[in-house]
């Protein structure tokens, strides 16, 4: 089948740096995206691999390792305002296959 | 910047009651996608679209139904509704059909009772 598992719940410090996981598993694989959510608001893209390697974009790093079935959101010199779900997607057999998010908690 | 406009913000709706949720996209892009949120879950799509007059049925169809005359209107209907359908609906569209840049509406909240 196909599926996806990251942590349920992070808690990092500001000014920090957090790692967030995602392995997922499926029969055709595209890519692997990443998308922020604040507490009653829409999903908002972050970032989306389609080969191994680290993609970087300001403040925000992900990794993808396909023989793994792996991948990674970096979040460096952590802010208040990134506390938010994080939501891996897998771009499978046309479709977008969702994470059920992990919450990410910042302590000041 | 509109972008993905979607309405209403927030229905309640008695079992049985039928309602359309509106989207439309003024970025000409040519996916749609109607998906729900369940509290702390993920997304699940629904039903999408890759084109006008084309329609698809994603991981979760059964009660709903939609309709693409057009690049801009993606227009969801729910017949019959059931407290199962209560959740957030977001509508979203994106220039391809890979996880690269897909822009959401802000959701509308739905309450079956």
């Amino acid at each position: 089948g196909q599926s996806l598992e990251q942590p349920s719940e992070v808690t990092a410090v500001e000014g920090a740096i957090v790692q967030i996981n995602c392995t997922y598993q499926t029969s055709g694989f595209y890519g692997l995206s990443w998308y922020q959510q604040h507490d009653g608001g829409a999903p908002t893209f972050l970032s989306y691999n389609a080969l191994d390697g680290l993609e970087e974009t300001g403040r925000f790093s992900s990794f993808l390792s396909r023989s793994d079935s792996y991948g990674y959101l970096l979040l460096q010199e952590l802010q208040m305002k990134d506390s938010a779900s994080y939501f891996c997607a897998m771009d499978s057999n046309y479709q977008l296959i969702w994470g059920a998010g992990t919450k990410l908690i910042i302590k000041p | 910047n509109a972008g993905v406009t979607q309405t209403p913000k927030f229905r309640i709706l008695k079992i049985g009651q039928s309602m359309t949720l509106q989207c439309t996209q003024d970025m000409n892009h040519n996916y749609m996608y109607w998906y729900r949120q369940d509290p702390g879950m993920g997304l699940k799509l629904i039903y999408y679209s890759v084109g006008a007059g084309i329609t698809d049925k994603g991981e979760v169809p059964n009660g709903y139904n939609v309709s693409r005359s057009t690049t801009e209107d993606f227009p969801l209907r729910l017949e019959l509704a059931a407290p199962s359908q209560t959740s957030v609906y977001f509508c979203a569209s994106s220039e391809d059909n890979s996880g690269n840049t897909i822009y959401f509406g802000e959701g509308s909240w739905l309450t079956v009772v």
